[in-house]
């Protein structure tokens, strides 16, 4: 079946970077995108950004360009998004989801991973 | 405020209907893009519940329904069970923010 695992909480101070994974399985790696989309506590959903699996394509939400990448690895059917100079209001918890294509809804999702920035 | 905007909260008694709006602008939702809308329950992921603005992914029952119009949108929800309570958003994508993708702020359903 259809299924994305997401790496553990992590817990960072101000300035710090963070790397999250999303291990997908069930289906063939490259036919379809991944978007990331995070939520702050009791707030809600946030788009992050979209990447094509099959081509390494990227559509970032404006608010964190220059701030965020967000990568795949084939050989592992993995996607990673990476967050740099954390603040305090990059908290959240921050889930990968498949969307097909770019425009489309995203219809399997993480768990989610739990990202806490504090000093 | 978000690029989409749907009410804070609705509620209704078990067995009615309740329709929650998404009105966005020329930018998003009038320009074409498609209208998704996700059912998040308490302390789990979003969950597909109506894609290319009127599509139901299977396992989503036939209660749930979606339209378009113009530059808003519209879930609809038939014979209101218990296990509807939960959060609900709207998703599309905007050409003024370079085509990225938008949430509702969310609404709130409750089954009274």
């Amino acid at each position: 079946q259809v299924q994305l695992v997401q790496s553990g909480a992590e817990v960072k101070k101000p300035g710090a970077s963070v790397k999250v994974s999303c291990k997908a399985s069930g289906y063939t790696f490259t036919s379809y995108g991944i978007s990331w989309v995070r939520q702050a506590p009791g707030q809600g959903l946030e788009w992050m950004g979209w990447i094509s699996a099959y081509n390494g394509n990227t559509n970032y939400a404006q608010k964190l360009q220059g701030r965020v990448t967000m990568t795949t690895d084939t050989s592992t059917s993995t996607a990673y998004m990476e967050l740099r100079s954390l603040r305090s209001d990059d908290t959240a918890v921050y889930y990968c989801a498949i969307t097909y294509y770019y425009g489309s809804g995203s219809d399997y999702w993480g768990q989610g991973t739990l990202v806490t920035v504090s000093s | 405020q978000s690029v989409l905007t749907q009410p804070p909260s609705v509620s209704g008694a078990p067995g009615q209907r309740v329709t929650i709006s998404c009105t966005g602008s020329s930018s998003n939702i009038g320009a074409g893009y498609d209208v998704h809308w996700y059912q998040q329950l308490p302390g789990t992921a979003p969950k597909l519940l109506i894609y290319g603005n009127s599509n139901r992914p299977s396992g989503v029952p036939d209660r749930f329904s979606g339209s378009k119009s113009g530059t808003s949108a519209s879930l609809a929800i038939t014979g209101l069970q218990a296990e509807d309570e939960a959060d609900y958003y709207c998703q599309s994508y905007d050409s003024s923010l370079s085509g990225q993708g938008v949430f509702g702020g969310g609404t709130k359903l409750t089954v009274l």
